[in-house]
């Protein structure tokens, strides 16, 4: 089934440590993006890319990398976690940026950093 | 600036009542419009969207969802509610003005369905 894949699904992580979630899609979609949900306070998103090889900044960037190899992957690296970082995280892509069709979902990884 | 605001943080319905989820937003441009669905411990899923055409849209599940431009409203509904519907709804606006294009998000109602 076509879609995309997130990994870990959940995770407890020590403060200080680097972590990298990781997503996968195979939709050949252009865009990806990253968000975090936290309760009351939405979706927020921390980086997309609109194609392989571009990334750019959402709202909230600090303490978040990513990078787009290719059109496939697109994983989120925290360098080194802090417990403001406890969120559920979700990947998502669509055709570009900005597409009528909407987005596609993973089905998220739940960080813990203690 | 852009901005999507959904009434209600918290709608709770009893089953088999009619189903209203509001959804405004701030723009001058026409935007394209979606509502997702967010079950417990899932990613979201595409409920319906519009883009052009017909204002009045149908998703899945029996949700539809009208564009009224002079309100700027995206109002979700459905005649019916059934228990397997108690999730997060999302409504989300693309605000898709030339190159800058940028998907704005309401925070979300949480429906509960109520026997």
């Amino acid at each position: 089934i076509a879609g995309i894949t997130q990994a870990p699904t959940s995770q407890i992580l020590a403060a200080g440590r680097r972590m990298t979630l990781r997503c996968t899609q195979d939709m050949r979609h252009n865009a990806m993006y990253w968000y975090r949900q936290d309760l009351g306070l939405g979706l927020r998103l921390i980086h997309y890319s609109n194609t392989a090889g571009t990334t750019g900044k959402g709202e909230v960037p600090d303490g978040y990398s990513v990078s787009r190899a290719n059109t496939d992957d697109f994983p989120l690296t925290l360098a080194s976690a802090v417990p403001s970082q406890t969120s559920v995280y979700f990947c998502a892509s669509s055709r570009d940026r900005g597409s009528p069709y909407g987005y596609t979902f993973g089905s998220g990884t739940r960080l813990t950093v203690v | 600036a852009q901005s999507v605001t959904q009434l209600g943080s918290h709608v709770s319905v009893s089953e088999g009542a009619l189903v209203l989820l509001r959804c405004n937003y701030s723009s001058s441009v026409p935007p394209y419009l979606f509502w997702y669905v967010q079950y417990p411990n899932q990613g979201l899923q595409l409920l319906l969207k519009y883009t052009t055409g017909a204002t009045l849209v149908k998703g899945i599940n029996g949700f539809e969802a009208e564009f009224k431009k002079s309100e700027t409203s995206f109002h979700l509904t459905k005649p019916s509610a059934h228990m397997s519907d108690a999730a997060e709804y999302f409504c989300a606006v693309n605000f898709n003005a030339g190159n800058n294009r940028k998907l704005i998000w309401g925070l979300g109602t949480s429906l509960a369905v109520n026997p």
